[in-house]
């Protein structure tokens, strides 16, 4: 079974930074990769997915994220963050070969600060 | 940008009771799922349904949960008798075609509390 891990619970940085959110995965075949982000009082909305092809992806609002196969991982960065970033991000993956189910990492909590 | 809304957003319920919880899926869409959160864990699969009928469920999903598509817009959580630990926010979620194919929307959620 396919697994996600978020080391980080939370994140502080300052406007204007640079941020990277950590995700690594574990699964013994080939993976879809997602990014969801939860703003205070909304739903999960979709930042980007990685399904094949080039290893960087870009999505919405500035962020990027890159598929690293031999370390696992698919981790998410923003060269600078602004205050409305601040949100819940929460990484998910899927299994290439079928079935609908994402299984989601614990989030991390990023907090952008002034 | 279309939106996946559900009701209610918050609720209170006894131990034992029965609990509904609605949601309106995105209109043309053909694959609907319910999810789960518990304060301070991880979001957890649930279930997907398309064509009118379960196509995956996880462990959680045992006999005391249901869904239903009542109509042509409703997708429905029933959870029969509620126990503390299904204390949790419930995301309902629909899209058009299975996950590689196109994205899954995501409700604003259905917090449910157990006492």
């Amino acid at each position: 079974a396919q697994s996600v891990t978020q080391l980080d619970s939370q994140v502080p940085v300052f406007e204007e930074a640079p941020v990277e959110l950590r995700c690594n995965y574990s699964s013994s075949v080939s993976v879809y990769l997602f990014w969801y982000v939860q703003y205070p009082n909304q739903g999960l909305q979709l930042l980007l997915k990685y399904l094949s092809g080039s290893t960087l992806v870009k999505g919405i609002n500035g962020f990027e994220a890159e598929f690293n196969k031999s370390q696992t991982s698919f981790h998410l960065r923003k060269p600078s963050v602004h205050i409305s970033d601040t949100a819940e991000y929460f990484c998910a993956v899927t299994l290439s070969g079928g079935g609908n189910k994402l299984t989601f990492g614990t989030g991390t909590q990023l907090k952008v600060e002034l | 940008e279309p939106e996946v809304t559900q009701t209610p957003s918050h609720q209170v319920t006894q131990m034992g009771q029965e609990v509904i919880l609605r949601c309106v899926p995105i209109s043309n869409h053909l694959y609907f799922y319910w999810y789960r959160q518990i304060l301070g864990q991880k979001v957890e699969f649930l279930v997907s349904f398309y064509n009118n009928e379960i196509s995956e469920k996880s462990e959680i999903f045992d006999d005391q949960f249901s869904v239903e598509r009542p109509d042509g817009s409703n997708f429905t959580l029933k959870i029969r008798s509620t126990k503390l630990e299904d204390s949790a926010m419930y995301f309902c979620a629909s899209s058009g075609r299975n996950i590689a194919g196109n994205t899954i929307y995501f409700g604003e959620g259905s917090w449910l509390t157990v006492v």
